[in-house]
């Protein structure tokens, strides 16, 4: 069907309250990432899930981001007290399979710009 | 760090001219691709050239890639006001699968 999709579109939080970030995938993607990008720079990686279980979270900068997924469907990337640092645009993306040595393209969301004040 | 680095950082030509932009990288890779970004949201796949391949067309995109000498780059011909975006490159290391992306070449076409 549509898209990736992502909410909320923006979000305006104080520092050291919580944020909840969600992304739904293309119905049928099995692999789901997610990135960070602060303004004017390119595009971090954070963590990625095959179906419901992460493989690789080596890109969270922090114990204070955590991410789960539901089964191969909707996702939610969390930050626990909110730091200025953590203020960007999230972005996440999925594809059909597991990315057998990145052959899968990846379909992106229109992210989650988020400003900790 | 990222693996790639595009050049130059911005790019500002008329409507009808080419546009070329350059990304180097340092590791092996197993490919490399290009994505659109418009208004810092969500990014658009352009192309993907294999390490096995030297250069690959779509439309109007040529994208060439050196392994030699760990570079790439995108040429857009005939550009548009409406190919006013940011582009990174981003690629996949031999002994993975996550993709690295540069910082990016923002192109602005004049109308």
């Amino acid at each position: 069907g549509a898209g990736v999709s992502q909410s909320p579109s923006n979000k305006v939080t104080e520092k050291g309250k919580d944020v909840e970030l969600r992304c739904d995938p293309i119905s049928g993607h099995t692999a789901l990432y997610w990135y960070r990008q602060r303004l004017g720079q390119g595009l971090e990686f954070l963590i990625y899930f095959q179906g419901n279980s992460a493989p690789d979270k080596s890109g969270l900068p922090s114990d204070r981001f955590s991410a789960e997924r539901t089964g191969e469907s909707v996702s939610t990337l969390t930050i626990q007290r909110t730091q200025q640092e953590d203020s960007a645009v999230y972005l996440c993306a999925s594809s059909r399979a597991y990315p057998r040595q990145g052959q899968e393209t990846q379909y992106f969301g229109p992210g989650t710009r988020l400003l900790v004040l | 760090s990222q693996q790639g680095e595009e050049d130059p950082q911005a790019l500002s030509i008329q409507e009808g001219e080419n546009a070329t932009m350059n990304c180097s990288y340092k590791t092996s890779i197993n490919n490399l691709q290009w994505y659109r970004q418009n208004s810092g949201r969500g990014l658009v796949h352009l192309i993907l050239i294999r390490s096995n391949e030297r250069e690959k067309h779509s439309g109007r995109l040529r994208v060439t890639l050196d392994t030699s000498k760990k570079s790439s780059s995108l040429l857009i011909t005939a550009s548009r006001a409406a190919d006013t975006a940011s582009y990174f490159c981003a690629t996949v290391e031999t002994s993975g699968s996550r993709l690295t992306f540069g910082e990016g070449t923002q192109l602005t076409v004049n109308p």
